[in-house]
Parts: structure tokens; C-alpha cells; sequence
């Protein structure tokens, strides 16, 4: 019963194409993310959305275009891809309100490899 | 701006060591700091959670440790296995209701037999 949840898990696209990751969450969460991990293994924000609500838009290409339909979903899409965005993309969720435990939970990766 | 510093960045020990990792945070105003591990190609699995008010935080043979005044944490291994290798990382969370991750780059463990 997995917590969170992306697909796909391998994503191996040609230059100029457009792609969607998708992503859900089943632990009842507030608020999703996505991270990007690079090929250094870095790991920084993109995106969150609290209550389908867009709270944090990091300095990301207009070419990524966060939508979460329902607080339990965030895709990706991501339009004209180019080589540089080949990495590992983290969905991953929180609860940032009501002075709860706010833990964070990752899914298992979304590798995008450009071509 | 939040840097995450993780020392050494890279660890090979024999199994049976007792293994420090160090996590280091330029803005000691934290809300709670998080352990995680990732093994090579799968995603990150959470391992402690502290909250600032809290010094450590304790997981079967994991221990970790918060210094926030000083910026630190300490992710402490006992009695270390070959299931122990993975690359650990150290975020911490700066406000809880943006609930963003600030990430070092982790600490790669090989433990061989």
C-alpha cells in the first residue's frame, strides 16, 4: 500500500517532446511537492501545491507546468523537453497545516532521460 | 538563504563499525530536521524525524541528534550491516506551512562484509 505514488517509474523521451509524470498521495496530506534530483544527486524543490493551491514556484522553466486536479494528485508535465532537463523527479507529500507532524513522504522517482 | 552541509560525503567501513554521519545548517531557526536514505534507484525513505524542540530522536539501531543552536545534527548507526549501504540524507524545514525541504547531498555508505 504504497504512499505515495508516481508514474512512470522510466521515462526515456526524444528532444522537443512533450511528457507528464503523474503522482498521487493516499496518506491524507495537505500539501505535494516536486523535487528534482540532479546528476550530482542534488535534490531541490520545484513546485508544491497545498489544496490545489500553488504555494511555492521555484526558478523553473515555464516549459514545467505543475496541476493537481484533487489535494491527493500533482502531475508534471513538461512541454519542448530538452536535454538538460534529463534527472530523477521526487513527488512527495507533507501536512503543513494544523500543527501536525509534518514528516514528508517521497515516492520511489520518476528518471527522465532525454535523448 | 538555507545551505545543508553532510560530512563526509562519501563512507566506507566493515560491518560491526558504529558509523557518525554530520549534518551541518546555516539557519539554526529550523522548525524539525529529517534523516532519510535512498538506495540507488529507488526514492527516499524516511528514517527520524526531530523536531526543534527535540535533542535526539531513536530507531532501532539508528540515533539521531540535534544541536540547533549550533546548526547540527548527528545520524548515528550502531552496530553497522552491508543493508545499512545507501546514500543518507539530511533536510531540514525551515517553515511548516510551506513544508519546503532544504537537502544536503548526502553521505554514500558502503558497508562491506
Amino acid at each position: 500500500d504504497t504512499a505515495v505514488s508516481q508514474t512512470p517509474k522510466y521515462l526515456v523521451t526524444q528532444m522537443g517532446n512533450d511528457k507528464s509524470i503523474k503522482c498521487e498521495q493516499n496518506l491524507g496530506h495537505d500539501t505535494m511537492y516536486w523535487y528534482k534530483q540532479d546528476s550530482k544527486k542534488f535534490l531541490k524543490i520545484m513546485f508544491s501545491y497545498n489544496n490545489k493551491e500553488l504555494i511555492i514556484n521555484e526558478t523553473v522553466p515555464n516549459r514545467f507546468s505543475p496541476k493537481s486536479p484533487d489535494k491527493a494528485h500533482l502531475n508534471l508535465h513538461i512541454n519542448s523537453l530538452e536535454l538538460g532537463d534529463s534527472a530523477v523527479y521526487f513527488c512527495a507529500s507533507s501536512q503543513t497545516t494544523g500543527g501536525m507532524n509534518t514528516e514528508a513522504f517521497f515516492g520511489q522517482g520518476t528518471r527522465l532521460t532525454v535523448v | 538563504k538555507q545551505e545543508v552541509t553532510q560530512i563526509p560525503a562519501a563512507l566506507s567501513v566493515p560491518e560491526g563499525e558504529n558509523l557518525v554521519l554530520n549534518c551541518s545548517f546555516t539557519d539554526s531557526a529550523i522548525y524539525n530536521l529529517q534523516w532519510f536514505r535512498q538506495d540507488p534507484g529507488k526514492g527516499l525513505t524516511s528514517l527520524l524525524l526531530i523536531q526543534s524542540s527535540q535533542r535526539e530522536q531513536t530507531s532501532g539501531r539508528l540515533n539521531a541528534s540535534l544541536d540547533k543552536s549550533s546548526g547540527r545534527s548527528t545520524l548515528y548507526i550502531a552496530a553497522s550491516q552491508p543493508g545499512d549501504s545507501a546514500t543518507y540524507l539530511c533536510a531540514v524545514l525551515l517553515d511548516s506551512t510551506l513544508g519546503r525541504l532544504y537537502f544536503g547531498r548526502g553521505t554514500q555508505l558502503t558497508v562491506w562484509p
